[in-house]
């Protein structure tokens, strides 16, 4: 059974950093290219970044380049995203997932962002 | 970017009904397009990858298809355990996008 489990969640200051963590399992990870997908309270799903599965080629939504960054130990299976200058509109819950492809449909249970004085 | 038009926002419909939610890609896709089911407070779902493939384990009410740069989704019977928020997402470039999501509410 495939598994994703986020960490790292919280209340963090506007300006502030946080960095999530997803432990993978019951997957070839080294293989898998993997995605962040955030839900804003209320809103619907956004696409935020994906890495290829060596970690040679990420890629951003435009509202978090610049500031956030994902990558991955496939050592240790796991998915990571570092968000700095983090803002209000950055408040949502944040799933790692593999969404695409015959060989995905995988999801975390996502950890909620909350950017807030 | 390409934009995903998803249609309609919500809708009302009783246990027994055929019901169809589309979405428009913007410029072409392929066949790069699933559908997600997401209920409250949950991660949403895979239904449907590559267009019209069916995801292990999904019961075979829900279907696919594609037609140019149009793509539907087709639940044949509604059941109780149906209602919830339906998204398209395509993944044939970057950036990745979503359809604004539809809800599917009891009538």
């Amino acid at each position: 059974e495939v598994q994703l489990v986020e960490s790292g969640g919280g209340l963090v200051q506007p300006g502030g950093s946080l960095r999530l963590s997803c432990a993978t399992s019951g997957l070839t990870f080294r293989n898998y290219s993997m995605t962040w997908v955030r839900q804003a309270p209320g809103k619907g799903l956004e696409w935020v970044a994906n890495i290829k599965p060596d970690g040679s080629e990420k890629y951003y939504v435009d509202s978090v380049k610049g500031r956030f960054t994902i990558s991955r130990d496939n050592a240790k299976n796991s998915l990571f995203l570092q968000m700095n200058s983090l803002r209000a509109e950055d408040t949502a819950v944040y799933y790692c997932a593999r969404p695409a492809w015959a060989n995905g449909g995988y999801w975390g249970q996502g950890t909620l962002v909350t950017v807030s004085s | 970017d390409i934009q995903m038009t998803q249609s309609p926002s919500s809708l009302s419909a009783s246990v027994g009904d055929r019901v169809t939610i589309t979405c428009r890609a913007s410029q072409g896709i392929g066949n790069d397009l699933g559908w997600y089911q997401q209920k409250p407070g949950k991660a949403p779902r895979r239904l449907i990858y590559a267009a019209s493939s069916l995801q292990s384990g999904v019961p075979s009410r829900f279907s696919g298809s594609r037609s140019g740069t149009e793509f539907t989704l087709t639940v044949s019977s509604l059941q109780p355990e149906d209602f919830a928020t339906y998204y398209c997402l395509q993944y044939d470039s970057y950036p990745w996008t979503f359809g604004q999501g539809t809800k599917v509410e009891i009538k």
